[in-house]
């Protein structure tokens, strides 16, 4: 059971470049969602999705975009990337209430 | 404006000893708590919850405590260990959010 699944798990991005960032959890979770971590900073919601085919923006959307069209796979998509968007980013899903599994992490710098 | 705040970003304690990590929140409609636990290069993991209808949760080492008219909670870990050294998120969640402390680094010394 391999629980949530990021990939990759380090990037550095040139300023303008687009990338996404692919998550896959096998744990048939309705649920999913994105943060970021900035250094001092709590966890950010980007994106979320409550279920294939619904999408919703979090505290943090600008410069993102998400797709959701199967219930494993909730990919985040960053079309111009710019140096705010250095940060690790976390994708999490949850089936029921008390708490989220995260993936390990992916660290992007733009440079 | 944050809604979720752990003000001490680092805290040191005796192995052995009581660790008390404090957090506030300013939105009474949060109807869950949560702490996490995270690793460097590892993603958070989930610790402790409590609901907003009570007022103490235990695991273990691990209790939480929920203070509602102050708005305030806080996680004690009894005895403290080695490899409790990490950085720990106080998180509220109202329906589907989860909102997230800045963290606090616990450091356990020998």
């Amino acid at each position: 059971n391999a629980g949530v699944t990021q990939t990759p798990k380090f990037r550095i991005l040139k300023i303008g470049q687009s990338m996404t960032l692919q998550c896959t959890q096998d744990m048939n979770h309705n649920y999913m969602y994105w943060y970021r971590q900035d250094p001092g900073m709590g966890l950010k919601l980007i994106y979320y999705s409550v279920g294939a085919g619904i999408t919703d923006k979090g505290e943090v959307p600008n410069g993102y975009n998400v797709s959701r069209s199967t219930t494993e796979d909730f990919p985040l998509r960053l079309e111009l990337a710019a140096p705010s968007q250095t940060s690790v980013y976390f994708c999490a899903s949850i089936r029921e209430r008390g708490g989220y599994t995260f993936g390990s992490g992916t660290r992007l710098t733009v440079v | 404006d944050q809604q979720v705040k752990q003000n001490s970003p680092s805290l040191s304690v005796q192995e052995g000893r009581i660790s008390i990590l404090n957090c506030d929140y300013t939105n009474s409609m949060f109807d869950y708590f949560l702490w996490y636990k995270k690793y460097p290069a590892e993603g958070p993991t989930f610790l402790i919850s409590i609901s907003s209808i009570k007022d103490k949760n235990e695991d273990g080492r691990f209790t939480v405590f929920l203070n509602k008219s102050a708005k305030h909670l806080s996680l004690h870990i009894v005895p403290s260990q080695p490899g409790d050294s990490a950085v720990y998120f106080c998180a509220a969640q109202r329906d589907d959010k989860i909102i997230f402390g800045k963290g606090t680094r616990l450091h356990i010394l020998p």
